[in-house]
């Protein structure tokens, strides 16, 4: 079965500090990959996405995901987090047969 | 300047009626989607639509239908309101799709439907 998981429902770092939202999937066929950041009460906004190519991949705001074949991943990092970060981010897949899977989602939290 | 809106963005409701959602998109965009996202934050789509297809996804109850008057709108129609059917529905827009989702989908504000 084709799935997305988000490992961590809540993530907490402190102001300038490493972020890593890990991404996961299972699928048969190859995936496009997408990270998403919501801020409250706002729709969501592509960060990222990963179709073809370097599996690097540079976003907005300083965010970069890295396609991992091997493991199937697809981990969000930023090296230093700001204030302005805190948001709801999902990772998402698109498995190539017009069916999009959102994970649950991962609730950035950044301390001063 | 909103490149996709929706109308309202807040809706109560009573259990068994009728009621419509508008979504606008001027990004001159072709395919329009909307999406429900429930209470613990899972986001799934409901329907993707350009000008020559529909496309639903199957656990949608028939409950749902999209309209779409022009390329611009797809508004969302539920009948029968149900308790579970309370979520945030958000629209959104890319370019052409070719069933990939590979082109960069913009979305609405959302609109917070509470049924009481």
């Amino acid at each position: 079965a084709q799935s997305v998981t988000q490992l961590g429902s809540h993530v907490s770092v402190s102001e300038g500090a490493l972020v890593l939202l890990r991404c996961n999937y299972s699928s048969s066929v190859p995936p496009y990959l997408f990270w998403y950041v919501q801020y409250p009460n706002q729709g969501l906004q592509l960060l990222l996405k990963y179709t073809t190519g370097a599996t690097l991949v540079k976003g907005i705001n300083g965010f970069e995901a890295e396609f991992k074949k091997s493991e199937t991943s697809f981990h969000l990092t930023k090296p230093s987090a700001h204030m302005s970060d805190a948001a709801e981010y999902f990772c998402a897949v698109s498995f190539n047969n017009n069916d999009m899977r959102f994970g649950a989602g991962t609730r950035l939290t950044v301390k001063p | 300047d909103t490149a996709v809106s929706q109308t309202p963005k807040y809706l109560v409701t009573q259990m068994g009626n009728d009621k419509s959602i508008k979504c606008e998109q001027n990004l001159g965009h072709d395919t329009m989607y909307w999406y429900k996202q429930d209470s613990k934050k899972f986001l799934k789509i409901m329907f993707s639509y350009n000008n020559k297809e529909l496309i639903i996804n199957e656990t949608v109850p028939n409950r749902f239908s999209p309209k779409s008057p022009d390329k611009a709108h797809l508004n969302l129609h539920i009948n029968s309101l149900e308790l579970g059917d309370s979520a945030v529905y958000f629209c959104a827009s890319s370019k052409r799709e070719n069933r990939n989702f590979q082109e960069t989908q913009y979305f609405g504000p959302g609109t917070r439907l509470l049924v009481l």
